[in-house]
């Protein structure tokens, strides 16, 4: 199985500010089927981000993914309040499918 | 409106049975892959198992194989997680969502807890 491990754990930011995630896979994911959730608490995860680059639909474009192979980063450009939350990275080129252990992005 | 709701959820017993339900709306469910994603209380999110359109392939995270079944019915809109066997590392909140690959949308959840 596809390991996903995500860094930082957590994100110490400030709205206006650029966040940067990372999500590092122990294998290639095949053809870069890998994507992005945000969650917020009491609430299920929101797709964010779907082929490692594709936004999915209503996303704003402050949210942008790139990578490929094993090494993939979700940015948001400038950080609205409401983007305080925990981003989580999945993979499904295999299976099982496997999610990383999320990164919080807090104020 | 694409809509998915679970139900089925409770206390139950180690080694106690539980069957989850999902009702679907908004959306052709029958041309639907489904899955069952669970969250550990306080942790990140662990995909449990999926169903193709038809119900002839199911596919499931190893620590579920031979305990839980996921099957569909599509004339009743609904998706299902037959749980056996349950263990207290079990307890979660279980979500049911579209999709097989990337998954979209998903429903509330329903809580499952495990405990004696």
């Amino acid at each position: 199985e596809i390991v996903l491990t995500q860094s930082p754990g957590t994100l110490s930011l400030s709205p206006g500010e650029r966040a940067t995630l990372s999500c590092r896979a122990s294998q290639s994911v095949t053809s870069n089927y890998l994507a992005w959730y945000q969650q917020k608490p009491g609430q299920p995860p929101r797709l964010l981000i779907y082929g490692a680059s594709s936004r999915a639909t209503g996303i704003p474009d402050r949210f942008s993914g790139s990578g490929s192979g094993t090494d993939f980063t979700l940015t948001i450009s400038r950080l609205e309040p409401e983007d305080f939350a925990v981003y989580y990275c999945q993979q499904y080129g295999s299976s099982p499918r496997t999610f990383g252990q999320g990164t919080k992005v807090e104020i | 409106e694409v809509q998915l709701v679970e139900s089925g959820g409770g206390l139950v017993q180690p080694g106690g049975s539980l069957r989850l339900s999902c009702a679907a709306s908004g959306f052709t469910f029958s041309n639907s892959w489904m899955t069952w994603v669970r969250q550990l209380p306080g942790k990140g999110l662990e995909w449990v198992a999926n169903i193709k359109q038809d119900g002839t392939e199911k596919n499931y995270v190893d620590s579920v194989k031979g305990r839980f079944t996921i099957s569909r019915d599509n004339a009743k809109n609904s998706l299902y997680l037959q749980m056996n066997s349950l263990r207290v590392e079990d307890t979660a909140v279980y979500y049911c969502a579209r999709g097989s690959g990337w998954i979209y949308p998903w429903g509330q959840g329903t809580l499952v807890t495990v405990s004696s």
